[in-house]
């Protein structure tokens, strides 16, 4: 069974630092995985997706990279601002069977970036 | 397009109602799921169609929830009869995995079983 665990738990800064989280995978056949963002009260925003063969994707200031076979997925967020406060979420989805498309998601790291 | 549509936004029940959450998944996707969210559990998946036809239903968590997708633009879930603990934020969400990998979520429906 696929686990997801997402470190921190939570996390504030000051704004303009540079961040990373991290997210790690027990089972390492996996589609693909994807970072959402969840605004409190909101649904889930896709912020970017890493297919299995790629390395890492990037989308303005937010990078995210895998390692699959160290099960292990970081998304950078460089000179952070208020706004990127949110819960951010990781979500791989497993390969093959009807597990096919499948997203299991970590548990979030809560983002606090104060002015 | 307008995305996944979800309705209602927000749901207030007694205790052994019946309750139907109804979604719209984005037009041409071929995979629909249900997600609920609680604060002790994360996000987790409760059922997923592909083509309309139910293809995991192992995180349904008991029967008193079952879920339908009568045709490609709709689907439901319902919950007879609701309890307190069933009080969770549920998401749809829809994707084509095989040409477009990514799940595109719902603004979801706030359930409150009083």
């Amino acid at each position: 069974k696929q686990e997801v665990t997402q470190i921190p738990a939570a996390l504030s800064v000051p704004e303009g630092e540079n961040l990373v989280l991290n997210c790690s995978f027990t089972d390492s056949a996996i589609y693909n995985l994807q970072w959402f963002r969840q605004d409190p009260g909101k649904g889930l925003t896709s912020l970017l997706l890493i297919q299995s063969s790629q390395r890492e994707q990037t989308s303005g200031r937010l990078n995210a990279s895998l390692d699959k076979s160290s099960g292990r997925s970081t998304l950078y967020i460089a000179a952070s601002q208020p706004g990127d406060s949110a819960t951010y979420l990781c979500a791989v989805n497993n390969a093959g069977g009807t597990s096919y498309g499948k997203l299991t998601f970590g548990q979030g790291t809560i983002l606090t970036v104060h002015p | 397009d307008a995305g996944v549509i979800q309705s209602p936004r927000h749901e207030v029940t007694e205790m052994g109602q019946e309750v139907t959450l109804r979604c719209k998944p984005i037009s041409g996707h071929d995979y629909l799921f249900w997600y609920r969210q609680t604060m002790m559990r994360g996000l987790e998946l409760l059922i997923y169609f592909n083509n309309n036809v139910p293809i995991d239903d192992s995180g349904m968590p008991e029967d008193r929830f079952s879920a339908k997708m009568p045709n490609a633009s709709f689907s439901t879930l319902k919950i007879q009869p609701s309890e307190p603990r069933d009080s969770a934020v549920y998401f749809c969400a829809s994707g084509i995995f095989r040409d477009f990998p990514e799940a595109f979520f719902g603004q979801g429906t706030r359930l409150t079983v009083v």
